[in-house]
Order: C-alpha cells, then sequence, then structure tokens
C-alpha cells in the first residue's frame, strides 16, 4: 500500500520568516495530495491540495509543490505568524475522483511553531 | 461549503461498555463516509470506509466486530465501539464527500 514519510516532525521559526515541509510517498498511483492543518482537539483542516496534473499551487501565503518523477511534494508558508502555529499533515489518494479523495494516507505530521 | 458535524466531542465510559459516534453531512448528502483513528501525537490511520446502504469495508487489522459502522442513511454514518477497552481510548474523526471535509473530532476515554 501507499505509505507517506513526512519531515520534519518539528519545526521552530521567527514570525515572518518562511516555513517548509516535505513529504515523500511510494505508489506513482497517487494523484491527488492534500495538505492538513490541525489545532490540539479538533479534525483536520483542508488548506491546500494539488492534483498529480499540476506542479505548483498557491493560495496567499500557502503554496504546494509537486515533483511526480522524485514522488515528493512540499508544503511553503511565507510570512508565517504565530495563528499558524498547529500540527501540518501531507496526506496522498489514489481516487478516482469525487468522494474517493477521502480515502487518505497520511505522513506523521509536522509540528508548528511561529515564534512572535 | 459542506459541513461535517460529529458527536459527542468527548465521551468517558467504562470499560466493557460500548460508545456510539455519529457522523453527519449537515447540507449534503454523502454516499461515503471515511472513520479515521488518531493516537495522541501520532497520525491520523483509516479505520474503513462506510458505505451507505451496504456494509463498511475495513483496513487491515481492524476488527470489524468491535467497530461497528452503519451508514444508513445519506447524511448519517455512525461508529459503534464495542466491548470498549482502554486502548480503544483515542480520537476517533469522521470525514465525507472527499478529503475537504472533517468532524470535529471524538475523543473517547476507557477508564
Amino acid at each position: 500500500g501507499e505509505n507517506v514519510e513526512q519531515h520534519p516532525s518539528t519545526l521552530s521559526v521567527q514570525e515572518g520568516d518562511s516555513a517548509v515541509i516535505k513529504c515523500t510517498y511510494s505508489d506513482s498511483a497517487s494523484n491527488y495530495f492534500p495538505w492538513y492543518k490541525q489545532e490540539l482537539g479538533k479534525g483536520p483542516q483542508l488548506i491546500i491540495d494539488i492534483r498529480s496534473n499540476v506542479g505548483e499551487k498557491k493560495d496567499q501565503r500557502i503554496a504546494v509543490t509537486l515533483n511526480k518523477t522524485a514522488k515528493h511534494f512540499s508544503l511553503h508558508i511565507t510570512e508565517t505568524q504565530p495563528e499558524d502555529s498547529a500540527v501540518y499533515f501531507c496526506a496522498a489518494s489514489k481516487g478516482g475522483g469525487g468522494t474517493s479523495y477521502g480515502k487518505l494516507t497520511f505522513g506523521q505530521g509536522t509540528i508548528l511553531t511561529v515564534h512572535p | 461549503g459542506a459541513v461535517v458535524s460529529q458527536h459527542p466531542s468527548w465521551v468517558i465510559c467504562k470499560s466493557g461498555t460500548s460508545v456510539k459516534i455519529e457522523c453527519r453531512s449537515l447540507d449534503f448528502q454523502a454516499t461515503t463516509m471515511f472513520w479515521y483513528r488518531q493516537f495522541p501525537k501520532q497520525s491520523l490511520m483509516l479505520m474503513a470506509t462506510s458505505n451507505e446502504g451496504s456494509k463498511a469495508t475495513y483496513e487491515q487489522g481492524v476488527e470489524k466486530d468491535k467497530f461497528l459502522i452503519n451508514h444508513a442513511s445519506l447524511t448519517l454514518s455512525t461508529l459503534t465501539v464495542t466491548s470498549a477497552h482502554p486502548e480503544d481510548s483515542s480520537f476517533y474523526i469522521c470525514s465525507a464527500q472527499g478529503a475537504g471535509t472533517f468532524g470535529s473530532g471524538t475523543r473517547l476515554t476507557v477508564v
């Protein structure tokens, strides 16, 4: 089955700096790669996603890049703010579309701390 | 946007009892819902795929007789942890309508 590795496990940055979290996946059939932010005691919140037919996607301060050949994808957060502090998870899916994308394999998570 | 409501948010039960967790899609119909389990400081692990009107599909290593899933309508899936034991204590999270919509989770503590 799919295996997703995520690094680093913890990341500490100063407010205003950039943060980068990287993930690799094993199944070349995976075609959907979402990123989640999870705050303590809450469910994960989708922050950005990318499909395998796209190499990069950006939404304000957040961007995701995908290298299908190397089977890795990364989350980039610019101009970090203290409220960005949370646990971030990457995930991979090989759903054919629609609800199939809900069957996800998650990375191990990254605890991001943004110091004011 | 799509909203998934999960209840209860937390529950404490005695060892040997059963606990039911509900996952509702509030503004859409979900033919498929997913149940995940998350142990403290760990990632989310898929337990099962809940299909409306048919049997759930369980991931390897998940006991279907212990974790009963019912998806009797297009807006409700339930997970019942039967004969709960302390090792079942975890954070249970459902999702529906693809990857973007997760419930708020249920913290189960078995004492």
